[in-house]
């Protein structure tokens, strides 16, 4: 198995409403990544958890929180978000020491009205 | 820091070869990395350079200079599948940071 999958693929919200974003991997790997990619940009790292401890916070502002309840699992909490935060979320994984070969999900496509 | 260039688009013909250049500026440079993007779909890896030299694989290959913080990713007898963007990818110290440039979109053309 090597796929990420992430869920939902589409999400439409309102800025008051209280959502999550999922992302599963079972290829053993230890380290996880939030990404945010908006159209025609490149992707820009959110978070990164390595043994599910959290390792990399690039600024997020905290209306978005991230969660490793364990080592296949990443959630992406969503509160109170803005309209400019309408973007495509994208989870990967890899091994901690891959250097940078990283597996992608899908992504899941957030529209904040 | 980091500071990656690349052009923003490319066009090629099928069965050509394209080179498509990448310059960095990465304080504690640790690795180069090459992903595809086809639109709407995630990015794919495609090559990995840590030491100067060529990486082959199949029709893709990567290059790397880091006296020149330059990069190419080379490829070869193309196919109108591979048009997509590609990213070139930048690693900083030993933990598990990349920063993407913005990506070439390469377009190829019968």
């Amino acid at each position: 198995d090597t796929e990420v999958t992430q869920t939902p693929k589409h999400l439409v919200m309102g800025m008051t409403n209280k959502k999550s974003l999922k992302c599963e991997q079972h290829m053993g790997h230890r380290a996880m990544y939030w990404y945010k990619q908006k159209a025609k940009k490149p992707p820009e790292l959110m978070f990164v958890y390595s043994y599910e401890k959290l390792s990399i916070n690039e600024s997020v502002p905290s209306r978005f929180s991230p969660e490793c309840p364990n080592s296949s699992l990443l959630n992406l909490h969503l509160h109170a978000l803005q309209p400019e935060d309408s973007a495509l979320y994208l989870c990967a994984s890899s091994q901690v020491d891959s250097g940078g070969e990283l597996f992608f999900g899908e992504g899941s496509r957030l529209t904040v009205l | 820091g980091q500071n990656i260039d690349q052009p923003t688009e490319m066009t090629a013909t099928e069965g050509a070869i394209v080179q498509i250049n990448c310059t960095y500026q990465t304080s504690g440079f640790n690795g180069l990395f090459w992903y595809q993007q086809h639109a709407g779909e995630a990015p794919t890896f495609l090559s990995y350079n840590v030491l100067d030299g060529l990486e082959e694989k199949g029709r893709f290959s990567s290059f790397l200079s880091r006296s020149k913080g330059y990069s190419y990713l080379l490829l070869k007898e193309l196919q109108m599948k591979d048009s997509a963007s590609y990213l070139c990818a930048s690693k900083a110290g030993g933990g598990n940071k990349l920063t993407f440039g913005t990506g070439t979109q390469l377009k190829v053309e019968l």
